[in-house]
């Protein structure tokens, strides 16, 4: 299949170790923000979200933590496996953009090895 | 599979033609979005949707550009006088949008190649 992205970032893990993928944003304005997955071929694919007003949200195997006082966002994934090799992209979404547009980071490239 | 659907997958073409994608939204979903992604990019936002009406362009989104949902159920992207720079992605993604921050669900993409 094609390659997402070439020149991206990589994190390489162990299967079964924890996997943290770090997002800066830049605008101040930003009050909700993606996590999403691309696969080779394969469209974005949504993980998690999270609010403005909250610190950290929890799923399933995953974690997003917002540090809005240096305007960080990271994704923790947990006993990562094979198939969360992928490319993750963090997206924010603008306080007053009616329309909810994303504007999309650029992408690490997860490895996992078995 | 998401349930947003995009036609065609892969689409070759020289310079200077015209070519159109096809994007059917996941049904219930009132607003439809285009985006851009070229290779070790994020996706780039281009045009939206909300039913029938274009609401808002990105600057990326040229004359040579133009977005229909003439329905408010499916859209077309057509691209005229393709240029090498128009080799990208073209994604299409819905979502329910009568509240506030509503996940938006992305199809599988056009690979479009300007020879």
């Amino acid at each position: 299949g094609e390659s997402v992205g070439l020149h991206l970032p990589t994190l390489s893990v162990q299967e079964g170790d924890n996997s943290i993928i770090n997002c800066a944003y830049s605008n101040s304005a930003s009050d909700y923000f993606i996590w999403y997955k691309q696969e080779s071929g394969k469209g974005p694919q949504f993980i998690i979200d999270i609010r403005s007003n909250m610190d950290k949200r929890q799923g399933q195997r995953v974690t997003v933590l917002l540090n809005k006082t240096v305007k960080h966002l990271s994704l923790q994934i947990a006993a990562t496996q094979p198939g969360d090799s992928a490319v993750y992209f963090c997206a924010e979404n603008r306080r007053g953009n009616a329309g909810n547009m994303l504007t999309f980071g650029g992408g690490t490239r997860l490895m996992v090895k078995p | 599979d998401t349930g947003v659907s995009q036609d065609p997958r892969h689409k070759i073409t020289k310079r200077g033609q015209n070519v159109t994608f096809r994007c059917d939204p996941i049904s219930e979903h009132n607003r439809l979005y285009w985006y851009r992604q070229t290779l070790g990019q994020g996706p780039e936002f281009l045009t939206y949707f909300q039913n029938e009406a274009q609401l808002e362009k990105s600057r990326l989104l040229s004359d040579r550009f133009s977005a229909e949902r003439p329905k408010g159920s499916f859209s077309t992207l057509e691209i005229q006088r393709t240029e090498q720079g128009d080799s990208a992605m073209y994604l299409c993604a819905s979502s329910l949008g009568q509240v506030s921050y509503n996940e938006q669900f992305f199809g599988p993409g056009t690979r479009l190649t300007v020879l």
